[in-house]
């Protein structure tokens, strides 16, 4: 199994909603990631987890709050975002933080209204 | 047709042909390289990788070519097919920042459009 899933697929918000991003993998991966990818741009890396703790987080506002419950689940919770949080949210994950190859998501489109 | 990576975004081939997607890169200290594909509505998927040691690294159809000197890569597809059509980004690995992972720094993207 090479897959990393995603939940939901589409998600639609209000600015003063709580809601919740979820990934799962089942690769015995030890480093998950979230990435952001607004239209027609690059994705940009938000968290790393290695090893369920937090190592790397690049700048990014508080009301994005990253979780990892155990080694195959990563869940990202938003609360009170931006029309500009819209994008696309990768999910990727790799053997460990040192290798370099990552799988990636499928991604959850978000919309905030 | 040859692309210039982040200033031409869009490159439009003849089923069959070759296609040369191109990319420079930030930091000359960069130890690995990676293309994706990403697909409408999809993650990117890994392509093809190269380490800064190596110059040309070949897959089935795919080629990569690293010019360190002007930190410029290089992805060859031969005989392109319509489900190459895609969006291409390199991705560059930097140094270790304070041993916390290894992080991809992506580039600008190319569109790949194949023409039956």
């Amino acid at each position: 199994d090479t897959e990393v899933t995603q939940t939901p697929k589409h998600l639609v918000m209000g600015m003063t909603n709580k809601k919740s991003l979820k990934c799962e993998q089942h690769m015995g991966h030890r480093a998950m990631y979230w990435y952001k990818q607004k239209a027609k741009k690059p994705p940009e890396l938000m968290f790393v987890y290695s090893y369920e703790k937090l190592s790397i987080n690049e700048s990014v506002p508080s009301r994005f709050s990253p979780e990892c419950p155990n080694s195959s689940l990563l869940n990202l919770h938003l609360h009170a975002l931006q029309p500009e949080d819209s994008a696309l949210y990768l999910c990727a994950s790799s053997q460990d933080s040192l290798t370099y190859e990552q799988y990636f998501g499928p991604g959850t489109r978000l919309t905030v209204t | 047709g040859e692309s210039v990576g982040l200033h031409l975004p869009t490159l439009s081939v003849q089923e069959g042909d070759n296609s040369i997607i191109n990319c420079a890169y930030s930091n000359s200290a960069s130890d690995y390289f990676i293309w994706y594909k990403q697909e409408s509505g999809k993650g990117p998927q890994f392509i093809i990788d190269i380490r800064s040691n190596m110059d040309k690294r070949q897959g089935q159809r795919v080629t990569v070519l690293l010019n360190k000197t002007v930190k410029h890569l290089s992805l060859q597809i031969a005989a392109t097919q319509p489900g190459d059509s895609a969006v291409y980004f390199c991705a560059e690995i930097p140094p270790l920042r304070n041993n916390a992972g290894n992080m991809l720094t992506f580039g600008g993207g190319t569109r790949l459009m194949v023409k039956p």
